[in-house]
């Protein structure tokens, strides 16, 4: 079955860098019914959606994130990469990705969906 | 845009049910047919019970139902089990292919 398997350092220092891979395997990230997601959850705290991305490169972006996140879909590798710049403690959280089931209508693909399976989640703190 | 409002705890006997409430705004809970809501134990990922307001994915037990009325949303989980201890949340799609997550809820099997 579709799994996801999210990696990267889980130490960012303030101002740099925070960069993910998303590794998905048992599913192609080419399919055409789908997009990938990423979301993250504070220590303790809910979840947050951050972006959105379908294969060929459409991207949505959580308004409050957008300056300074960039998302790709490498479709040779079958994974999903993340960056977040800037980064600040409250940046600090488990971070997920996840496939975007989108709705299917009468009228076609719709932009809204849910989000299924998840990464197991990879924990990033920032800190110096 | 702003997280959906879930109250932050809620409790019940084991088979008692329990009725967890999302509230948005027109703009996404009122005004979308994809509220979907997903339980997550701790340490582990989230997991979707409920898609398109009520609709439950292959495998989920028919004790978790899914509604909404209005820019609110529920999930009833009846026959509460012990394994239903968990953190709930809800999401919904918000326009302009953007997402809003809820609060999230404590469910406690008293």
């Amino acid at each position: 079955q579709l799994q996801l398997q999210e990696s990267g350092p889980g130490l960012v220092k303030p101002s740099e860098t925070l960069s993910l891979t998303c590794t998905v395997s048992g599913g192609s990230i080419s399919s055409s019914s789908y997009y990938w997601g990423w979301i993250r959850q504070p220590p303790g705290k809910g979840l947050e959606w951050i972006t959105n991305i379908y294969y060929s490169g459409s991207i949505y972006y959580n308004p409050s994130l957008k300056s300074r996140v960039t998302i790709f879909a490498d479709t040779s590798k079958n994974q999903l990469s993340l960056k977040l710049s800037s980064v600040t403690a409250a940046d600090t959280a488990v971070y997920y990705c996840a496939r975007l089931r989108r709705g299917i209508t009468i009228f076609g693909l719709q932009p809204g969906g849910c989000f299924d399976p998840w990464g197991q989640g990879t924990l990033v703190t920032v800190s110096s | 845009q702003s997280a959906l409002t879930q109250p932050p705890s809620a409790s019940g006997s084991p088979g008692q049910s329990v009725t967890i409430s999302c509230t948005g705004t027109s703009s996404d809970v009122g005004g979308s047919d994809y509220v979907s809501w997903y339980q997550q134990h701790p340490g582990k990922a989230p997991k979707l019970i409920i898609f398109e307001v009520s609709k439950r994915p292959s495998g989920v037990p028919d004790r978790f139902s899914g509604s909404k009325s209005g820019n609110t949303a529920s999930l009833t989980v009846s026959g509460l089990q012990t394994e239903d201890e968990a953190d709930y949340y809800c999401s919904s799609y918000g326009g302009s292919n953007n997402f809003v997550f809820g609060t999230g809820t404590k469910v406690t099997v008293l």
